[in-house]
């Protein structure tokens, strides 16, 4: 089974602090997204990568930067956490243009 | 992306069969249907998808009519484990890689 792994399911930050969200696949994926879900808006992509090192600014980029140093880890980064980033965040992988698999997810809370 | 039009909601009884319906009436073709569901509080989950023929898996059955405008999701003996929001994608594999959830149908199993 493919298994894509978010290192946490709740944290708790502090507006202004940096935020890393890390997330780990075991398929040998080319491709990694980060979206973010909130009530009512569905699912937003916020940035995704299609190798390593490279990444593309999905539809809400603002805010947020990311990192692909290896080809199963994809980090999500919040520079500076305000309090309007307050989402569940939602890792995935798929290998060329098929099928997404989804992290259980990261529900952050910027106090 | 074509659009897809839900129900909101539907019920079903435990070990009925739930069907859940998809309308797609602008579908290219090129473009596949792909259902997931999101348990509550948890990353959405790939359940099977298709472009023309019905197709069956371990999970669900999906019917897609001759003309592809609408399709059926197909839990044969629903349980309690499948209450969840059913999102039904109409994606063409060679766009720009993300996935878009809209709002969903909220299946819930009842005892």
């Amino acid at each position: 089974d493919v298994k894509v792994t978010q290192s946490s399911r709740y944290l708790v930050k502090r507006t202004g602090e940096k935020v890393f969200l890390e997330c780990v696949q075991d398929m040998d994926h080319e491709n990694m997204f980060w979206y973010r879900q909130d009530p009512g808006l569905g699912l937003r992509l916020i940035y995704f990568s299609y190798d390593v090192k490279m990444k593309e600014k999905g539809d809400i980029p603002e805010g947020y930067s990311v990192s692909r140093e290896k080809k199963e880890r994809f980090s999500l980064i919040l520079e500076s956490a305000s309090t309007n980033q307050t989402s569940m965040y939602l890792c995935a992988s798929s290998f060329k243009e098929n099928i997404q698999y989804f992290g259980a997810g990261t529900r952050l809370s910027v106090l | 992306d074509a659009k897809t039009t839900q129900p909101p909601s539907m019920d079903c009884a435990e070990g009925r069969a739930a069907n859940l319906p998809c309308n797609h009436s602008t579908i290219s073709g090129n473009e596949y249907v792909y259902w997931y569901r999101q348990i509550h509080s948890q990353g959405p989950q790939y359940i099977i998808h298709g472009l023309k023929n019905n197709e069956t898996n371990e999970m669900a059955s999906l019917i897609i009519t001759e003309d592809r405008k609408s399709s059926t999701l197909i839990l044969p003996h629903a349980t309690l484990r499948d209450t969840a929001v059913y999102y039904c994608i109409v994606r063409a594999t060679n766009t720009g890689n993300q996935f878009y959830f809209g709002t969903g149908t909220s299946l819930t199993v009842i005892p």
